[in-house]
């Protein structure tokens, strides 16, 4: 079964707007993580924000923000003020056990 | 060098050919992975090691043979492959390799940049 659903392929924000980027999960483990990594198209994957399943608040580095809603199992990337350098594939993952999990990713333009 | 480096960045070989893929991490990490990206699938995890030893591999054709040497190096050795493992091939490292019933941030995983590999 698919851990880590991503449902939009593609994503277009004009610069300087905010973009959110949707993952949904499904795990029957109570402790598990949730990451969202960027790709840019030279194919080096970054790390760019971590939520802990019992982290009560959201997470939040820099620009990005992390939209947790437990019940629903959601971890939605929030992208505020938009550069034209964010443009690339954004990857939602999870681990639980000994395993990680990602999407199949989205790819985010930024227009100027 | 900082980060996780990768060598070679592009490898073409043919089915019978034996080439092995370099991953080097400067960031004192105790787990290292091995992933498959493939083109429209979701990255797929192939190898964890913690403290160099073997915690995970997921049903993983054996022509492909990992080894970790020390905690700094993983290596992935290929041999007899198939157009179909033609891939990105990322190395990844984490400060600790995740754990049943566990979650944390030390999980957070750094990567190189990849083996383009294509086998022809």
């Amino acid at each position: 079964a698919q851990k880590i659903t991503q449902t939009q392929p593609g994503m277009f924000v004009q610069e300087k707007e905010a973009v959110t980027l949707d993952c949904t999960y499904d795990t029957s483990d109570q402790s598990y993580g949730l990451f969202w990594y960027k790709q840019p198209s030279s194919g080096e994957m970054i790390f760019l924000i971590y939520q802990g399943s019992y982290d009560e608040q959201n997470a939040t580095e820099g620009r990005y923000s992390l939209n947790f809603q437990k019940a629903r199992k959601s971890a939605n990337l929030v992208i505020s003020a938009s550069q034209l350098g964010d443009s690339a594939m954004y990857f939602c993952a999870t681990n639980t056990g000994n395993q990680f999990y990602f999407g199949t990713g989205t790819s985010l333009t930024v227009i100027p | 060098e900082t980060g996780v480096t990768q060598t070679p960045r592009h490898l073409v070989m043919g089915m019978t050919n034996k080439k092995s893929l370099k991953c080097e991490q400067h960031l004192g990490h105790n787990a290292m992975y091995w992933y498959k990206q493939s083109a429209k699938k979701p990255l797929e995890l192939m190898f964890v090691y913690s403290l160099e030893e073997r915690v995970e591999n997921n049903s993983v054709p054996s022509r492909f043979s990992p080894e970790c040497p020390n905690s700094s190096h993983l290596f992935l050795h290929l041999h007899t492959l198939q157009p179909e493992d033609s891939a990105l091939y990322l190395c990844a490292s984490s400060q600790d390799a995740p754990a049943p019933g566990l979650a944390g941030w030390t999980y957070e995983q750094y990567f190189g940049p990849g083996t383009r590999l294509t086998v022809t």
